[in-house]
Formats: structure tokens, C-alpha cells, sequence
């Protein structure tokens, strides 16, 4: 049972715009969730996080939203950059153990 | 760059040998992670050492081995892999876990691991 999911493969869009990413949970115990980014052969690079008592955290071009009514969250970069381009997977997780339940991934591609 | 160190990159392993996949941060974090990540899906969680004791084992099969040997190093003992097991191996750490301890994990580039 995947307990946080992507549901877009891939996302489009054109360098200087908005590119929204978004990823939705089932579990209500988690309380803290994160963005990560990944170019190919390299391991997962830490983007932003946000905490379960906040609904908006901001950090340079970066902004995510937390809606825990809809239990769902999404990451806002403006403006998008080519170098912006690679896959990026929403993890959350709660309780004691610090484990981190990945989404499947959103491949962003940012065209000049 | 990442302040999380894997050695090596590659590796390339019969089903009978033995070999070892190694970690290193110098961040001074006490919590330490091994993943697996197979071929376009996301990484899962194998192993978590906090403060150098295991903390989580994941049903992991024992031909997977972990160890600590002290708060900055982390490894990985492989011993009569399978073909199934060829994947990236990523290691990860964080400065601790516990109740309200919410802290991003840091993670090194991986061991692409191919078993012939």
C-alpha cells in the first residue's frame, strides 16, 4: 500500500515559469514531511521541509504547502531553471523512528 | 557536493563473494541510514542506526549485513547475493531520531551494485 504517492510521472514546463509539484499521503500519524531532488547517478539532494503544525514553508525560490484536511502537499519553485530539471520525491514520516516513506517520483523537465 | 561518502561507486560482485559497502560522514550526526533504490522507483529503507546501535532492520535477508563501527562510519557486509539484488545503495544520515526530532537526511551518491 503506498502511503504517500506522486501521480504525475513527468511535468513540463518553461524556464522563468511556476512549476508546481504535488504528492498526497494516506497516513494521518506523519507529521513531518520533506522534498528531495535527484539528477541521474547521483544520490537524493535535501530541498525543503515543513513540519505538520505549519501549512507554508519558504526557502528562496522554493515554497511547500501543506494541506493536512487533504492530505496533500506540493512544491512550488519559481522561477523554474533548466538546472531545476530532474526527478524530485516527496518522503514524510512520523513517530520515534525517523523512517522515511518515499513518493514515487516526478520527473520535472524545465525547457529554455 | 555531498557530505555524505560512499565508497565505491561501482561494484561488481559474483553471487559468492563477499564484499563490504562503506559510508562516511563527518557532520556529526548520530543517526545513520542504508536504502535501496531499484530502477525508477524510490528508495526503501533497509537499515537505521541511531547513536551506533540498530534501530531498525527492515526484514532485510541476512545475506545483507550492517555495521557501526563508531559515530561516523557505516557499512555494508554483502555475502551470497542474488541477481535480484542489484540496485543502488544509498546511505543516509541525520542528526538523530526520536519523538519531535524532525531532521532532513543527508544522502551520499549510492553504490551501484550489479550482481552477476
Amino acid at each position: 500500500d503506498q502511503q504517500v504517492k506522486q501521480n504525475s510521472p513527468s511535468l513540463s514546463v518553461q524556464e522563468g515559469r511556476i512549476s508546481i509539484l504535488n504528492c498526497d499521503y494516506t497516513n494521518s500519524m506523519f507529521d513531518y514531511f520533506l522534498w528531495y531532488k535527484k539528477y541521474p547517478a547521483e544520490g537524493p539532494t535535501f530541498l525543503i521541509s515543513i513540519s505538520s503544525i505549519k501549512d507554508k514553508n519558504e526557502d528562496g525560490r522554493f515554497t511547500v504547502f501543506l494541506n493536512k484536511s487533504a492530505k496533500h502537499l506540493s512544491l512550488h519553485t519559481v522561477p523554474s531553471q533548466p538546472g531545476d530539471s530532474a526527478v524530485y520525491f516527496c518522503a514524510a514520516h512520523g513517530g520515534a523512528t525517523n523512517k522515511l516513506i518515499f513518493g514515487t517520483g516526478t520527473l520535472l523537465a524545465v525547457q529554455p | 557536493d555531498t557530505e555524505v561518502t560512499q565508497t565505491p561507486k561501482h561494484l561488481v560482485m559474483g553471487m559468492t563473494n563477499k564484499k563490504s559497502l562503506k559510508c562516511e560522514q563527518h557532520m556529526g550526526h548520530r543517526a545513520m541510514y542504508w536504502y535501496k533504490q531499484k530502477a525508477k522507483k524510490p528508495p526503501e529503507l533497509m537499515f537505521v542506526y541511531s547513536y551506533e546501535k540498530l534501530s531498525i532492520n527492515e526484514s532485510v535477508p541476512s545475506r545483507f549485513s550492517p555495521e557501526c563501527p563508531n559515530s561516523s562510519l557505516l557499512n555494508l557486509h554483502l555475502h551470497a547475493l542474488q541477481p535480484e539484488d542489484s540496485a543502488l545503495y544509498l546511505c543516509a544520515s541525520s542528526q538523530k531520531i526520536g519523538v519531535y526530532s524532525n531532521q532532513p537526511q543527508h544522502f551520499g551518491d549510492g553504490t551501484r551494485l550489479s550482481i552477476l
